[in-house]
């Protein structure tokens, strides 16, 4: 079945630092992929997506990479603030109008 | 330009009772999902609509129904509720298919059935 996942439930770094999150697709077929942060009591928010004819896309202090080889994709974040302490889900576009989300990564900044 | 409103932010309901969901899209956008949040198992989709239409259900049970009225507006309902139903439920809207253009998510109700 289609499935998204995550290797790391928790990561913790250190301000400053640069922080990856990994994520596990299972679908070779999937073209487009987002990564969502989500604050605690808040909805998911956009952070940056690619498409499948793209191996790496850069936004504002944030960098997916994507490997379709292995059907990997990850989430690079520079400079880690605290501000960036959340939960970051990837999500797949599933078949007929759905996003397929993984289980989620919590990013824990120290200060 | 205004985000995706849900409301309420938070319900509190009895086991057996019926609940209805509100969502407004960003204008302009007319696809509007709704999934549901648990701890245990994640963000899981319950469905999709675009123009009125229903194109997509996620696997959950007949009690789940929605709809989607001429100003992209939508509602959910869950009958007969269950404490496994306590849950945050989310919507995204988008201006086009989800997966193909940007969702965005509104903050979620959060429903707790005692």
């Amino acid at each position: 079945g289609e499935s998204v996942g995550l290797h790391l439930p928790t990561l913790s770094v250190q301000e400053g630092d640069n922080s990856i999150i990994n994520c596990a697709y299972s679908n070779s077929a999937s073209d487009y992929f987002i990564w969502y942060k989500q604050e605690s009591g808040k909805g998911p928010q956009f952070i940056i997506d690619i498409r499948s004819n793209m191996d790496k896309r850069q936004g504002q202090r944030v960098t997916v990479l994507l490997n379709k080889t292995v059907k990997h994709l990850s989430l690079q974040i520079a400079a880690t603030q605290p501000g960036d302490s959340a939960v970051y889900f990837c999500a797949e576009k599933g078949s007929s109008y759905k996003l397929i989300f993984g289980s989620g990564t919590r990013l824990l900044v120290r200060p | 330009k205004a985000g995706v409103t849900q409301t309420p932010r938070y319900l509190i309901k009895t086991r057996g009772q019926q609940v209805t969901l509100s969502c407004s899209p960003i204008s302009g956008h007319r696809s509007v999902s709704w999934y549901q949040q648990t701890p245990g198992q994640g963000l899981q989709f319950l469905f999709e609509y675009f123009s009125e239409t229903q194109r997509n259900k996620g696997n959950f049970p007949g009690r789940f129904s929605g709809r989607q009225f001429s100003n992209s507006r939508s509602e959910m309902n869950v009958s007969t509720l269950e404490l496994g139903d306590s849950a945050l439920y989310l919507c995204a809207s988008s201006w086009g298919p989800p997966g193909e253009t940007e969702a965005f998510f509104g903050q979620g109700t959060r429903l707790t059935v005692v």
